[in-house]
């Protein structure tokens, strides 16, 4: 079954510090994404990747980077956190039968920024 | 720019109540239309896919339409359930925008028993 993990679920950061967040697919997808998720704004794309070692800035990049080192992993990095980025995070992965957007959704990670 | 609307916050029904969602879009150019549903501590899920071809996506009992007229591609159901309680999602994707997603903010669907 196609399955996208997200970890940690749960993350506490202090102002300043280096946050990152990690995803997994089992999908065998070239395609994954990182997006935000907050009240009055939907889902927002930060990052995305068509496939090991490629990297492509979404509509809201900045303050984080993103990392894909391989076919099955995707990492979203905030170097310098801020409390503003304290929201829900989520990881998709798709592929060209989909028409290459996110189908598969990992649970979230809740970040929160103090 | 791109843009997806979704008006209704929140929608409260009974259970075989018939379910609405509005969604409008804008873009320049012809869009491939989307619907998520996210249900509570989980991520979305793909609901439907509807491009210019085929104008009509049917999923679960959900149906929606591609209206390139009045620029809409509102959700329904005949009759819903509790299990159906949850955030409905509209995105739009451009072809020329490769494979990026456009989300409306998203309608809460209540269903009461």
């Amino acid at each position: 079954e196609a399955a996208v993990t997200q970890s940690p679920r749960n993350k506490v950061a202090v102002t300043g510090g280096k946050v990152t967040l990690s995803c997994n697919q089992t999908n065998n997808h070239n395609n994954m994404y990182w997006y935000r998720q907050d009240t009055g704004h939907g889902l927002r794309l930060i990052h995305y990747s068509y496939g090991a070692g490629s990297t492509e800035k979404g509509d809201i990049p900045d303050g984080y980077k993103a990392s894909r080192p391989s076919q099955e992993n995707f990492s979203l990095i905030l170097e310098l956190a801020t409390p503003s980025q304290t929201s829900v995070y989520f990881c998709a992965s798709g592929d060209a039968r989909d028409w290459g957007v996110g189908r598969y959704f990992g649970a979230g990670t809740r970040l929160s920024v103090l | 720019g791109d843009s997806v609307t979704q008006k209704q916050g929140q929608v409260t029904l009974s259970e075989d109540d018939f379910l609405f969602i509005n969604c409008t879009y804008s873009t320049t150019t012809y869009p491939t239309l989307f619907w998520y549903v996210q249900y509570p501590g989980q991520g979305p899920q793909l609901l439907l896919k509807v491009t210019t071809a085929n104008n009509k996506g049917i999923s679960r009992g959900f149906e929606a339409t591609y209206d390139k007229g009045t620029t809409s591609f509102h959700l329904q159901k005949a009759s819903v359930q509790e299990s159906d309680s949850a955030v409905y999602f509209c995105a739009l994707a451009l072809n020329s925008a490769g494979n990026k997603l456009t989300f409306g903010i998203g309608t809460r669907v209540l269903v009461r028993p």
